[in-house]
């Protein structure tokens, strides 16, 4: 069945550094991958998409890579601060409308 | 503003009791989903429209019903509510075109917590 995992539940990181969480699916082919940030009590806030025939993407402080041949991605948050604290959702849409959610991954940058 | 609206935000109802909560966007997109976010399950997709008339199950559809009669309403019908239920509900849309084309961005709802006694 598919499956898609984010690594690591927490990720607590200092101010500055450049934050990377990872996205891994199996038996799965995405046209596209989304990257959501997630507040507490909150709907979830869209980032970035990705497509399958796309290496890598950047917004502002944002980048994320897209490797269809280890079925991963990688989000990356350079110049981290404590306003980037939420939990970091990645999503696959294989463009026929049905998305899978990852569980998300907690980031704490602390000052 | 452009905005996905859910009503109500809370609530809490007993096992059996027929609800909708329903879903309102303003920005004229075609492609509208629901989802449901638990502790340790994360967001899952229950139903999703491509355009009016149109829609289909998603991972947990089972105990839902829902309706696309027009494009910016897609209210959610729980027939015979189940305590398993509880949760976290969330509506999206996007200006996603039927046929699969690129859908840039899913804006989400503030979500509705339901509990079901």
């Amino acid at each position: 069945s598919q499956k898609i995992e984010q690594n690591s539940e927490a990720l607590n990181i200092q101010e500055g550094k450049t934050a990377t969480l990872t996205c891994n699916y199996t038996n799965y082919s995405p046209a596209y991958l989304q990257w959501y940030r997630q507040d507490p009590g909150r709907g979830p806030v869209f980032l970035l998409l990705i497509r399958e025939n796309e290496k890598e993407k950047r917004k502002e402080r944002l980048k994320v890579t897209f490797d269809t041949t280890l079925k991963q991605s990688l989000f990356h948050i350079t110049a981290s601060q404590p306003a980037d604290s939420a939990t970091y959702l990645c999503a696959l849409d294989n463009q026929g409308g049905k998305l899978i959610f990852g569980q998300g991954t907690e980031l704490s940058v602390k000052p | 503003e452009a905005q996905v609206t859910q009503n109500p935000r809370y609530l809490i109802t007993v096992t059996g009791k027929k609800l909708t909560v329903t879903c309102s966007q303003n920005m004229n997109h075609e492609y509208m989903s629901w989802y449901r976010q638990d502790p340790g399950l994360g967001l899952r997709q229950i139903y999703y429209s491509m355009n009016v008339e149109v829609t289909d199950k998603g991972d947990v559809p089972e105990g839902y019903k829902v309706s696309r009669k027009e494009k910016r309403n897609f209210p959610l019908i729980l027939e015979s509510p189940s305590p398993n239920q509880t949760s976290l509900y969330f509506c999206a849309s996007s200006p996603r075109a039927s046929g699969g084309a690129v859908a840039d961005t899913q804006y989400f709802g503030p979500g509705t917590r339901l509990t079901v006694l």
